[in-house]
């Protein structure tokens, strides 16, 4: 079945180090997003590409950075973690003839 | 952008009753909106959803009604299961500035109790 997949699933790192969450879609969507997600806050959007040579900054950009390198893949890195970081990772797909969003199972990230 | 109020944030229910989970929005543009459910250790799925052109629609169990006047929408959930225990997000599009993307209200923690 066609899928959005995450990697890693869970990772913990260190205050100050570079982390990069990949996710990959086999759907054939061209619309692509980052959320977190935090106990009471619901999902936040980070950033979301509706095509390779497209990025567009969410309600919480600051501290993330994308990449589209290809219509399958969207990854999100975290220049220099902090600990406010730690949070589940969700990417999702959308059609843009369409309307539902399809959720990738997510990465939990902690910062210590 | 949009702002997305949801209530309650927590709801326990005996196995049976009805579930009432409401939502409000901001931007009277809107014109799509989803509920998703987010099981435990799951990601979010797309339940049901209604266009602002139409004021309910139902799938089994499950309901969406929409006051657009009013800018609220609510998820109705009858004969509750343990299986829908879960938490439940609203959301609602922003299409300011050329872009679209969804504003998620903060969600409801539905507990069915057997």
């Amino acid at each position: 079945d066609a899928d959005v997949t995450q990697t890693p699933r869970n990772r913990i790192t260190k205050t100050g180090k570079r982390i990069m969450l990949e996710c990959s879609q086999t759907k054939g969507h061209d619309r692509m997003y980052w959320y977190r997600q935090d106990p009471g806050l619901g999902l936040r959007l980070i950033y979301y590409s509706f095509d390779v040579k497209d990025i567009n900054k969410g309600e919480i950009s600051d501290g993330y950075s994308v990449s589209r390198q290809a219509q399958a893949k969207f990854s999100l890195s975290l220049e220099s973690a902090i600990p406010n970081q730690t949070a589940l990772y969700f990417c999702a797909t959308q059609q843009s003839t369409d309307n539902e969003q399809f959720f990738g199972p997510g990465t939990r990230l902690t910062v210590l | 952008g949009e702002n997305v109020e949801q209530h309650p944030s927590t709801l326990s229910v005996q196995e049976g009753d009805s579930a009432v989970i409401k939502c409000t929005y901001s931007d009277s543009a809107s014109n799509y909106l989803p509920w998703y459910k987010q099981e435990l250790g799951k990601r979010p799925q797309l339940i049901i959803d209604i266009r602002s052109n139409v004021g309910e629609k139902k799938d089994q169990r499950i309901a969406v009604t929409l006051n657009k006047t009013a800018k609220h929408f609510s998820l109705h959930i009858t004969e509750t299961q343990p299986e829908d225990s879960a938490v439940y997000f609203c959301a609602a599009p922003y299409s300011g500035a050329g872009s679209y993307q969804l504003t998620f209200g903060k969600g409801t923690k539905l507990s069915v109790i057997p």
